[in-house]
């Protein structure tokens, strides 16, 4: 069970908005620690999406976004693209366990 | 081109050991910290440990903890995953990632992965 919770699955079609939820606790995303976001193509290594809860990493489009408030954070695929298809992670630092932890993933089916 | 090229995967039996390798290029590796990552077959990441530019500071998960040892060789540019007193439940794609310069412990440079299989 990961500290982190997300929901596994979400899906949308073609040019729709989706949104993936991201949970903690008060020792990480509720702290004040930041939230970054990774996608991972099928057997391909994952991809810094979102770091610093809204930043994005030069070459990653705008329909990507993410946002953070309380102990929640989520990320938003706006568009959506075939492509887009893929599992994505959130990840924060948790002062209780003194290190980084991942949320479970979630996969993103594009409809 | 910024690179990182993990090394050293296998399979080993319960209780054994290996040692996997990250070579890292294109950047000053000095100046970063470094992350190992694991996947396990059809499940999600799971972060192991983390060490400093020098190498003086770790940390790692509580499921490695006492097993595993994250090390470095900054003149050979090389990061290094000792792990030890394997189990089934160490079978895992192991990868090696850069933490950014700024914007906390985000990883934005990631190597292709290391399989580790565990089995008698």
């Amino acid at each position: 069970q990961s500290v982190l919770t997300q929901p596994p699955s979400v899906s949308g079609a073609p040019g729709q908005r989706v949104t993936i939820s991201c949970t903690g606790s008060s020792s990480n995303i509720g702290s004040i620690y930041d939230v970054h976001w990774y996608q991972q193509l099928p057997g391909t290594a994952p991809k810094l999406l979102i770091y610093g809860n809204n930043n994005r990493p030069s070459g990653v489009p705008d329909r990507f976004s993410g946002s953070k408030s309380g102990t929640s954070a989520s990320l938003a695929i706006t568009g959506l693209q075939a492509e887009d298809e893929a599992d994505y992670y959130c990840q924060s630092y948790d002062s209780s366990l003194s290190g980084s932890v991942f949320g479970g993933g979630t996969k993103l089916t594009v409809l | 081109e910024v690179q990182l090229v993990e090394s050293g995967g296998g399979l080993v039996q319960p209780g054994g050991s290996l040692r996997l390798s990250c070579a890292a290029s294109g950047f000053t590796f000095t100046n970063y910290y470094m992350h190992w990552v694991r996947q396990a077959p059809g499940k999600g990441l799971v972060w192991v440990s983390r060490i400093s530019g020098g190498g003086s500071s770790t940390n790692y998960a509580d499921s490695v903890k006492g097993r595993f040892t994250i090390s470095r060789d900054n003149a050979k540019n090389t990061l290094y995953l000792q792990i030890s007193s394997l189990r089934g439940e160490d079978t895992a794609v192991y990868y090696c990632a850069r933490e950014r310069s700024t914007g906390g412990d985000a990883l934005d440079i990631w190597g292709q992965g290391a399989m580790v299989s565990v089995s008698s």
